[in-house]
């Protein structure tokens, strides 16, 4: 089965940049979206299609996604961007989405 | 404005049968407009997508847990539905129900219903 992977968490001082990585095999062929999930929330995607940012969202968030890791940039980082982050990708050999295991963003 | 609602007990035995629904507002689930899935969060962990539907009644299922699970349609209620069989802790989680694209993105959550498993 496909597993995505990413880091159990990404700590950023305020104003800086933040990477999160997601890696999965080939990932770059795939379609990536980026949630942002919030203590007892539910989640919302804050990044889609590898690159594109819904309405609402931030400039100071971004995707790319190439070769077997796709990524999500979160520049001049804010207390308020505090939250667990999670990639998701259609896995169409196999009809099934796959998330990856989150990441825990922590502004300090 | 969709909305989504997720409805059930919120306690399964066992070796039973967890079976939760989803309300729809909003859109006709057979429109075609969205797939319609079911996502899980055990409490401190990651989200965990489950499966889902489509207007055409076909289902997706995660492999791991296909052998267990039933996702229908009930369009004259605009509803789908859960059911999980042979329960056990390790299915206690909140579960979500969700409106997405084929891809798998999600547009609209419901707010979640926690399901514990327990005797």
């Amino acid at each position: 089965s496909y597993v995505l992977t990413q880091p159990p968490s990404v700590s950023v001082a305020p104003g800086k940049t933040a990477r999160i990585t997601c890696g999965g095999n080939n990932i770059g062929s795939k379609s990536v979206h980026w949630y942002q999930q919030k203590p007892g929330q539910a989640p919302v995607v804050v990044i889609h299609s590898d690159s594109d940012r819904p309405s609402g969202i931030p400039e100071r968030f971004s995707g790319s996604n190439s070769g077997n890791t796709a990524t999500l940039t979160l520049s001049r980082a804010e207390a308020g961007d505090e939250a667990d982050y999670y990639c998701q990708v259609w896995e169409g050999s196999g009809d099934y989405v796959v998330f990856g295991g989150g990441t825990k963003l922590t502004v300090l | 404005q969709v909305q989504l609602f997720e409805s059930g007990p919120g306690l399964a035995r066992p070796s039973q049968t967890l079976s939760l629904t989803c309300s729809v507002s909003g859109v006709s689930i057979s429109s075609g407009k969205y797939y319609w899935s079911w996502i899980r969060q055990p409490a401190g962990k990651g989200l965990e997508w489950i499966g889902r539907i489509y207007n055409t009644g076909r289902p997706n299922y995660k492999p791991s847990l296909e052998s267990r699970l039933t996702i229908s349609l009930d369009t004259s209620q605009n509803q789908f539905s859960l059911s999980l069989s042979s329960v056990t802790a390790a299915d206690t989680a909140v579960y979500y129900c969700a409106g997405g694209d084929y891809y798998g993105l999600v547009h609209y959550w419901g707010q979640g219903t926690l399901v514990a498993v327990s005797s």
